[in-house]
């Protein structure tokens, strides 16, 4: 079993959707979370940074983390065809390694 | 500001071949670090560096794959006897010392072909 799970998709949605993008985790020891987005054959771009449980929102984007579950969320509101891309969760310990999860494909339709 | 740099951004090599890939981290980035990425897979960790120091290494790094950073600056990644299993995209990622340390920044990558 992987450290990290992530729904590959792809998701498919209509522009102007709410889109809710989703990652579990197995290891309590987790406490720093990230979500990057990652556009095809480019580096991924950090996008969300949330440390501990909570929500922590940025424009159009809202962070969730919910410990208890290892659950952890992003949200893109009013989404746009320039938001169709790959979104990869991140997570890690005290140490510097990040662990990813596989990303998910999303597209956004006109 | 310039972000990460990569160079090559592609490489095309034949099995058997040594490859080297550099990274310029973004300026008074003390921290650097290199990971994996196969099609369809998340970045997989492979080492990082504080300054000059090589702090941790993955078991992914076999002894074919060696990584420097002299002078805490730019760094290089050489694999050496290439095989196609070697076959990636190589991402380096850069981060303050001060502040938050799990913030990295990436480099768009360099994209090797192994044939």
């Amino acid at each position: 079993q992987k450290e990290v799970e992530q729904d590959p998709g792809p998701l498919s949605v209509p522009e102007g959707a709410i889109v809710s993008l989703n990652c579990t985790y197995s290891n309590s020891a987790f406490q720093y979370f990230m979500w990057y987005r990652q556009y095809s054959r480019k580096g991924p771009e950090l996008l969300m940074y949330t440390y501990s449980s909570g929500n922590k929102e940025d424009g159009r984007f809202t962070a969730q983390v919910d410990k208890s579950s290892k659950y952890i969320s992003l949200f893109i509101r009013d989404s746009q065809p320039s938001d169709s891309a790959t979104y990869l969760c991140a997570m890690s310990d005290n140490t510097d390694k990040l662990i990813f999860g596989t990303g998910t494909r999303l597209q956004v339709f006109p | 500001d310039t972000g990460v740099s990569q160079n090559p951004r592609h490489k095309i090599t034949k099995r058997g071949q040594n490859v080297t890939f550099r990274c310029d981290p973004i300026s008074e980035h003390n921290r650097l670090y290199w990971y994996r990425q196969t099609l369809g897979q998340g970045p997989e960790f492979l080492t990082y560096f504080q300054n000059e120091a090589q702090l941790e290494k993955s078991r992914l790094l076999s002894d074919r794959f060696s990584a420097e950073r002299p002078k805490g600056s730019f760094s290089t990644l050489e694999i050496q006897r290439t095989e196609q299993g070697d076959s990636a995209m190589y991402l380096c990622a850069s981060s303050p010392l001060a502040g938050v340390i799990h913030e990295q920044y990436f480099g768009p990558g360099t994209r090797l072909t192994v044939t």
